[in-house]
């Protein structure tokens, strides 16, 4: 069974600084997906992010990038130059490979950002 | 990125009575699936579904449950009869196949009373 684990319950920083949210993991499978969505205040779940544990090279898009050390089984989401409208709860999700069960995501407990001007 | 439409978007039932929620999932895609959040915690799996069938369910989808998507219409779940714990928000999901993302709907919030 895998297992996703968010430590930091909640992060508060001023708006265009750098933020890192730490996100371990467990599985047994030697290749799997790794993901990272927001929930809005609304309640609206919105993908961020992926890293395919097989890629050696960290994921970027737009202000967002990954810090993907897979020998720790560690996958952290950096957001740089935050944004006040960046304040949201942060999960972090994984899924078995292809050969597996079928996308079932697993998710962490998740982490709060606040971002203040 | 690519919309999935769930329908209602909140609704409060008496307990012991049938709720289907209803899902539209983003036009090309082939796998759907129903998650459920309780209020301040994370996202947990309930079933997916392909190509007419349940692929994988969880302990957290019991009995009454039940997922179907008729002709192509909307991907629904139907709880019968609801229960007090059955209070929470239920995601849809869709993903083109396997291994590809999975965009989530807005949810619906079900409230049993």
């Amino acid at each position: 069974a895998q297992k996703v684990t968010q430590t930091q319950t909640s992060i508060s920083v001023v708006e265009k600084t750098t933020v890192t949210m730490d996100c371990v993991y467990e599985t047994r499978d030697s290749s799997y997906f790794l993901f990272w969505y927001k929930q809005t205040a609304s309640g609206e779940i919105v993908f961020l992010i992926r890293q395919d544990s097989y890629k050696k090279e960290n994921a970027t898009v737009g202000h967002y990038s990954l810090n993907f050390q897979k020998p720790k089984s560690s996958i952290g989401l950096i957001i740089t130059a935050t944004q006040i409208e960046d304040s949201a709860v942060y999960f972090c999700a994984m899924s078995p490979p292809l050969s597996g069960s079928f996308n079932k995501l697993t998710f962490g407990a998740g982490t709060r950002l606040a971002v203040c001007p | 990125g690519p919309k999935v439409l769930q329908i209602p978007s909140h609704q409060i039932i008496d307990m012991g009575q049938m709720v289907t929620l209803n899902c539209d999932p983003v036009s090309n895609h082939l796998y759907f699936y129903w998650y459920k959040q309780i209020l301040g915690q994370q996202m947990e799996f309930l079933v997916n579904f392909y190509n007419g069938k349940v692929m994988e369910k969880s302990k957290l989808f019991k009995d009454q449950f039940s997922v179907e998507r008729p002709d192509g219409s909307y991907f629904t779940l139907k709880i019968q009869p609801t229960a007090l714990e059955d209070s929470a928000v239920y995601f849809c999901a869709s993903s083109l196949g396997t291994g590809n993302t999975l965009y989530f709907g807005e949810g619906s919030r079900l409230i049993v009373v």
